[in-house]
């Protein structure tokens, strides 16, 4: 069965650093989308990717995020500067995109810690 | 802004137990996913629900989606051990594409 793919699925770091996830989506898949989690607390929306730019993003996802489809297969998210705040889990998503039925499969997710 | 409330945030019950987990939201979706959540582990889909009154079942789970498509019910029928996890709702708007999630509510089966 067809899965999203998340790499690495630690990463240490040190504040002020820049970090790059990896995220692999379903091959068929048309959207994108990245999530956070903060240990304890809600899944949150950062940002969806479709056609090859930003279609929509959270107030979390300002200047210091950013995200690019460098090939046919990969998906990123970058975060320059990292700050101790950035610690969460981060999962990436996929989905065809097929209204109404708005169904995105997760990865495993990335657990960023940010000394 | 769009709200999904979760309840109960936190069960406890014995094995053979019936339960049901509630999702409510005074806002409309175009459709209702409910994910299970192990610790440290991305979110598993379940089940999508899209239709107002939908009712769909999953071995001894069954989701129903409200009428008015602003809540959602998962029940689950004779509980077992293997059933423990953390159970997220999470709804998707007719304006977008990011979901809304709940809390989760953190169940747990005890032998």
């Amino acid at each position: 069965e067809p899965e999203v793919t998340q790499t690495p699925s630690h990463q240490v770091t040190q504040m002020g650093q820049e970090v790059i996830l990896r995220c692999v989506p379903i091959s068929n898949h048309l959207y994108f989308y990245w999530y956070r989690q903060i240990l304890g607390q809600k899944v949150e929306f950062l940002v969806s990717f479709y056609n090859n730019e930003i279609s929509e993003k959270s107030e979390i996802f300002d200047d210091q995020f950013s995200v690019e489809r460098p090939d046919g297969s990969n998906f990123t998210l970058k975060i320059r500067s990292t700050k101790l705040e950035d610690s969460a889990m981060y999962f990436c998503a996929s989905s065809d995109g097929q209204r109404p039925q708005e169904t995105q499969y997760f990865g495993p997710g990335t657990r960023l810690l940010v000394l | 802004t769009q709200l999904l409330e979760q309840s109960p945030q936190f069960l406890s019950i014995q094995e053979g137990e019936n339960l049901t987990v509630y999702c409510n939201s005074s806002s409309v979706f175009s459709s209702l996913q409910w994910y299970r959540q192990e610790p440290g582990e991305g979110p598993v889909l379940l089940v999508t629900v899209v239709t107002g009154g939908e009712v769909k079942k999953l071995k001894r789970l069954t989701f129903q989606f409200g009428d008015a498509r602003k809540d959602s019910s998962l029940h689950i029928t004779a509980a077992q051990p293997g059933d423990t996890g953390l159970y997220l709702c999470a709804g998707a708007s007719y304006s977008n594409y990011q979901l809304i999630w709940g809390a989760g509510t953190k169940l747990i089966i005890k032998p």
